[in-house]
């Protein structure tokens, strides 16, 4: 397995398109986490997965995005009606559960520039 | 909620010692982790403390004083490739909180 990997690798929008994000996580790893990075800032925490239950999400997560990883094993992150504010590093990661959550392994991000 | 704050700035030579500090305030609490990031890199996770004391590996320790709200990154023999941004996180239930990181710069 090489790893988490995620697609695309950088995504150029308009302000209010919807954009789709792709995360495939390391195969044998029940969780599955996405964060949004910004410049000088660490990882904010937006939702995660336990299989395919989304078990938790960020308060600070807007309705126009939405996250869902339907088997169990790929997810996708879709942000709806996209907003210049948007523009960030995505970050997916994943990882084993308790006593292993905390090891947590990330893919290179997607870079979202929404003009 | 939950917070969690590092210095945003280290400098050491080559070869010295550099001590990361992170204190936190949580709602829930299962162990504090650090994690490197390179620019334009991702986040590699380097440790995880979920109970009091010392977590030795290789060059890299780390420390939690649960009483204290408190932890830090001890890196030795630093080395060039070592100055990056270091963050500590919080992990509550599935859930990590990270901090703004600190950069980490390694001088000849």
């Amino acid at each position: 397995d090489t790893g988490v990997s995620q697609d695309p690798r950088h995504k150029i929008t308009k302000r209010g398109q919807n954009v789709t994000f792709r995360c495939d996580p390391i195969s044998e790893h029940n969780r599955l986490y996405w964060y949004r990075q910004t410049l000088g800032q660490g990882p904010e925490f937006l939702t995660y997965f336990q299989n395919e239950a989304q078990l938790e999400k960020s308060r600070l997560l807007s309705d126009r995005f939405s996250a869902e990883r339907p088997k169990g094993s790929f997810s996708t992150l879709e942000i709806q009606r996209t907003e210049q504010g948007d523009s960030a590093m995505y970050l997916c990661a994943s990882s084993l559960v308790e006593p292993r959550a905390n090891e947590q392994f990330f893919g290179p991000g997607t870079r979202l520039t929404v003009l | 909620g939950q917070s969690l704050e590092q210095p945003s700035e280290v400098t050491a030579v080559e070869g010295a010692i550099v001590q990361i500090n992170c204190t936190y305030q949580t709602s829930g609490f299962y162990g504090l982790s650090w994690y490197q990031q390179h620019d334009g890199g991702a986040p590699t996770f380097l440790s995880y403390n979920a109970l009091d004391g010392l977590e030795e590996t290789g060059r890299f320790s780390s420390f939690l004083s649960r009483s204290d709200s408190y932890g830090y990154l001890l890196l030795q023999e630093l080395q060039m490739k070592d100055s990056a941004s270091y963050f500590c996180a919080v992990t509550n239930a599935g859930k990590s909180t990270f901090g703004d990181g600190t950069t980490l710069t390694v001088k000849p």
